[in-house]
């Protein structure tokens, strides 16, 4: 079975503090995103990556970095985390140039600042 | 900028019954996509559409692509309470790197 691993399912942070959300996929694709969804909004894109130390923003990049080391690891860092950035966040992956081929998605992290 | 845009935003309905999801889109694209979300849970992925007129079923969901009218649908027919979930549509303007942009999201709530 194919499988997105995010590595935390509850997160709570202080304001301030580095934080780090981790992804994992074991389908050897290319493509790795990390969504965050807010009721209301549906989901939005803050970064993706199309291939190993290649990185493009998305919709809402603000306040957000990533680091994509391995071609199956994408991590998603919060330099100092606010309270506006408690939220579900959801990495996916997917084929390149496929593009009848369907996101897969992690269980998702829901992170809380205080 | 694209916007997606689905109505209603929530909906409850009874068992039995038919209804449709509406998902709007303001930028030309021949490819769509619709996710289904349960409570707690992750994203799954329910149809791909990639041309004007698509239509995929699955057994009691039915969605439709109309890339004209930047539309596209998802019928439920005789609805069961295993349907109820929140149902996302997505866009993709962007060949080849499936870079989504997800609606707001429907709320489905099946009454008995």
């Amino acid at each position: 079975d194919v499988k997105v691993t995010q590595s935390s399912r509850y997160l709570v942070k202080r304001t301030g503090e580095k934080v780090f959300l981790e992804c994992v996929q074991d389908m050897d694709h290319e493509n790795m995103f990390w969504y965050r969804q807010d009721p209301g909004l549906g989901l939005r894109l803050i970064y993706f990556s199309y291939d190993v130390k290649m990185k493009e923003k998305g919709d809402i990049p603000e306040g957000y970095s990533v680091s994509r080391e391995k071609k199956e690891r994408f991590s998603l860092i919060l330099e100092s985390a606010s309270t506006n950035q408690t939220s579900m966040y959801l990495c996916a992956s997917s084929l390149f140039g496929r593009y009848n081929e369907k996101l897969f998605f992690g269980s998702g992290t829901q992170l809380s600042v205080l | 900028e694209l916007k997606v845009e689905q109505n209603p935003l929530f909906l409850s309905m009874q068992e039995g019954k038919n209804y449709t999801i509406y998902c709007n889109y303001s930028t030309t694209s021949d490819r769509l996509y619709w996710y289904r979300q349960d409570p707690g849970k992750s994203l799954e992925s329910l149809f791909v559409l990639l041309s004007n007129g698509a239509v995929k079923q699955e057994g009691r969901l039915m969605a439709s692509l109309d890339t004209k009218a930047r539309l596209s649908t998802l019928h439920i027919t005789a609805a069961v309470h295993d349907l109820s979930a929140t149902y996302f549509c997505a866009v993709d303007i962007n060949f080849g790197n499936e870079k989504l942009t997800f609606g707001t999201g429907t709320r489905l709530t099946i009454i008995p």
